[in-house]
């Protein structure tokens, strides 16, 4: 099973900043976290990951707590193709990638 | 090729029937694995391939399914005697270097079994 906890949806406006959070709260030393999204019909696309400092490439940011118990997705700036399901994941770098239910999102116009 | 390729993208057999579904990974990628994903579900985890270990099959939700790679490359996952419950969509994802990249994910096999 999971072992995060996401909302199971959220909207966002077009062109706004999108913060996704999860909870991982047994998350252990060796373990990072990964983000994950799923446009319809397609395979899932890997976003970024990160293991206790906080992380950015072109399509997203991550911040991680400084316990390492939750951590934020942010889409800087929405746009109607990242209407998606969005899986926070914890494994470590070689484990097995359990997604859990994700948060639907939705990006309005 | 420049992503992981499934094939066949759709297949569509009869109650009964074997099928056989392949996964080309990114060559040089050294883990592998298979889920499935019934309509309107979340992805489950099938079988991990990890280069020459054995593989991770506790997924696999019976004996009429079973998966193999052949030379570290090619996956070929087989399910026996198909049921109707077996329809979905079938992923593939490769990785390499301790996933520091993420998993690549094919688009899939659809499997309708009527």
């Amino acid at each position: 099973d999971a072992k995060t906890t996401q909302p199971p949806s959220m909207d966002c406006a077009e062109g706004r900043a999108a913060n996704l959070p999860c909870n991982h709260s047994t998350i252990s030393g060796n373990e990072y976290v990964y983000w994950y999204r799923q446009i319809h019909s397609q395979g899932p696309q890997y976003i970024i990951h990160g293991l206790k400092n906080n992380e950015t490439n072109e399509m997203a940011s991550l911040i991680i707590t400084e316990d390492r118990k939750s951590s934020t997705l942010i889409l800087p700036h929405a746009t109607l193709r990242d209407t998606a399901v969005y899986y926070c994941i914890e494994t470590d770098s070689w484990g097995k990638l359990q997604f859990g239910a994700g948060t639907q999102v939705v990006v309005t116009p | 090729g420049a992503g992981v390729s499934q094939s066949p993208s759709n297949k569509v057999t009869e109650k009964g029937k074997d099928v056989e579904l392949r996964c080309d990974p990114i060559s040089g990628h050294t883990a592998l694995y298979w889920y499935r994903q019934s309509l309107g579900q979340g992805l489950e985890f099938l079988i991990y391939f990890q280069g020459n270990s054995a593989p991770d099959k506790s997924g696999l939700p019976s004996d009429r399914f079973s998966a193999e790679r052949t030379g570290g490359s090619v996956s070929t996952l087989t399910i026996q005697r198909t049921q109707q419950e077996d329809s979905a969509v079938y992923l593939c994802a490769s990785s390499s270097d301790r996933g520091s990249h993420g998993y690549t994910f094919g688009s899939g096999t659809r499997l309708t079994v009527v």
